[in-house]
């Protein structure tokens, strides 16, 4: 069974579009992330969200906002999408009694 | 800060040789420290995670890491290595303090030759 999934896999999109990148846990974990890994495989956390408190990192553009329907879904929708978004984004959540993360297979994402 | 260090960028060892892949973190506490690994073209599997106790701790497919307080340590180790370990290995520290963040490396990336 999956634990954590995201869709698509692979996102191809022309600069200036909005797209939105789809995050499911079935694990019943209070917390969801979003991560991004750029071309030298860093990687950075965007979003910590549960269903008290968004944690926004600083270095994030407003292009870039995380939207939870319930609890098993952390979207993440960017507009106007430039260049340096291209990356390899990836969701993952926590249950509330630990700190390991679990992580979705990663959203590749290029912007033409 | 809180920053997690792995010095070596690239290792290449040959199968059924002994692995360490070193990792470095700076906090004031002891943190949660965790290794990730990623093969070619999928997401993240957790190896190993250090809470507290035992300060060695044993992962899945083989992979033990040892927790050394004095040096800020956290290294992966592994007997003798497989070519299906090839891959890109992740440290990263979990910091309560700051909404269950992890922190992690820049990554070390595997090779494995026959």
């Amino acid at each position: 069974d999956t634990a954590v999934s995201q869709t698509p896999k692979y996102l191809v999109t022309q600069m200036g579009n909005d797209k939105s990148i789809k995050c499911e846990q079935n694990l019943g974990h209070d917390t969801m992330y979003w991560y991004k890994q750029d071309s030298k495989k860093f990687l950075k956390i965007m979003f910590s969200y549960n269903n008290k408190e968004l944690i926004i990192n600083e270095t994030v553009p407003n292009r870039f906002s995380p939207k939870s329907p319930d609890k098993a879904h952390l979207n993440l929708h960017i507009n106007s999408l430039e260049l340096g978004d291209s990356a390899v984004y990836f969701c993952a959540s926590r249950p509330g009694y630990t700190d390991t993360q679990y992580f979705g297979p990663g959203t590749r994402l290029t912007v033409l | 800060a809180q920053s997690v260090t792995q010095p070596d960028i690239h290792i290449t060892v040959s199968e059924g040789a002994s692995l360490e892949l070193r990792c470095n973190y700076s906090y004031g506490a002891t943190p949660y420290l965790f290794w990730y690994v990623q093969s070619p073209g999928q997401g993240l599997q957790l190896l190993l995670k250090y809470f507290s106790g035992d300060t060695l701790v044993q992962g899945i497919k083989g992979f033990e890491a040892e927790f050394k307080r004095s040096q800020s340590s956290f290294n992966l180790r592994k007997p003798s290595v497989h070519w299906s370990d090839a891959a890109e290995y992740f440290c990263a520290v979990g910091v309560s303090n700051t909404g269950n963040q992890f922190y992690f490396g820049t990554g070390t990336s595997l090779t494995v030759i026959p």
